[in-house]
């Protein structure tokens, strides 16, 4: 039974490396987003796809930050030269259509910059 | 802003007593959902609530609408242990989803 599936669960990096994160959705779901979440903190929205499109990258927080999505299906999240701020857990969730409905998260990625 | 606020942000309760959080948001909505996340990881739905609807059950769980007040409530009714998380509630409206920053909720044994 597939639920969302993300990799890897723990990231550790050095600052000014390059990391790649990597969300499995639900088969069948065409609707995939980010959040970051710091510790105690509540969910911050990255960025939102429909099939390969992203319709809102609103919350990226900087250039830094990108993603893509092939096939309509996996996706990755690439932070380039990462920084300390950027330890956080990252989130990756799916829903069957649009976002409005039920959404699937995965376990997420812990990342932490030292 | 759409996105919903929940208060308490913290809440401590016994075994067996009730546990209500509120969710309190700016905008119309199409729906409000709750989630739950143990641990720091992956957020499990609970409950969808939708406009024109007031009350939603889910076994010991109760959910409220008051679009007037614009707000929510989450009932947990005979709380235990398990029930330990945070929670979440998320609104929706026009294909756009924000969620709130949550309430800790921690049942004592």
């Amino acid at each position: 039974g597939a639920g969302v599936s993300q990799s890897p669960s723990n990231k550790v990096t050095e600052k000014g490396k390059d990391v790649e994160l990597r969300c499995d959705p639900i088969s069948g779901h065409t609707a995939l987003y980010w959040y970051r979440q710091s510790l105690g903190q509540g969910l911050e929205f990255l960025i939102y796809f429909q099939g390969n499109s992203a319709p809102d990258k609103s919350g990226l927080p900087s250039d830094r930050f990108s993603a893509e999505r092939t096939g309509g299906s996996v996706s990755t999240l690439t932070i380039q030269r990462t920084q300390q701020e950027d330890s956080a857990v990252y989130l990756c969730a799916s829903s069957r259509r649009d976002r409005g409905g039920e959404q699937y998260f995965g376990p997420g990625t812990r990342l932490t910059v030292t | 802003s759409q996105q919903g606020e929940e208060d308490p942000q913290a809440l401590s309760i016994q075994e067996g007593e009730n546990a209500t959080m509120n969710c309190s948001y700016k905008t119309s909505i199409n729906n409000l959902q709750w989630y739950r996340q143990n641990s720091g990881r992956g957020l499990v739905h609970l409950i969808l609530i939708r406009s024109n609807e007031r009350e939603k059950h889910s076994g010991r769980l109760r959910v409220t609408l008051d679009t007037s007040k614009k707000s929510s409530s989450l009932l947990i009714t005979a709380s235990r242990a398990a029930d330990t998380a945070s929670y979440f509630c998320a609104t929706s409206f026009n294909n756009d989803m924000r969620f709130g920053a949550g309430t800790r909720l921690t049942v004592k044994p």
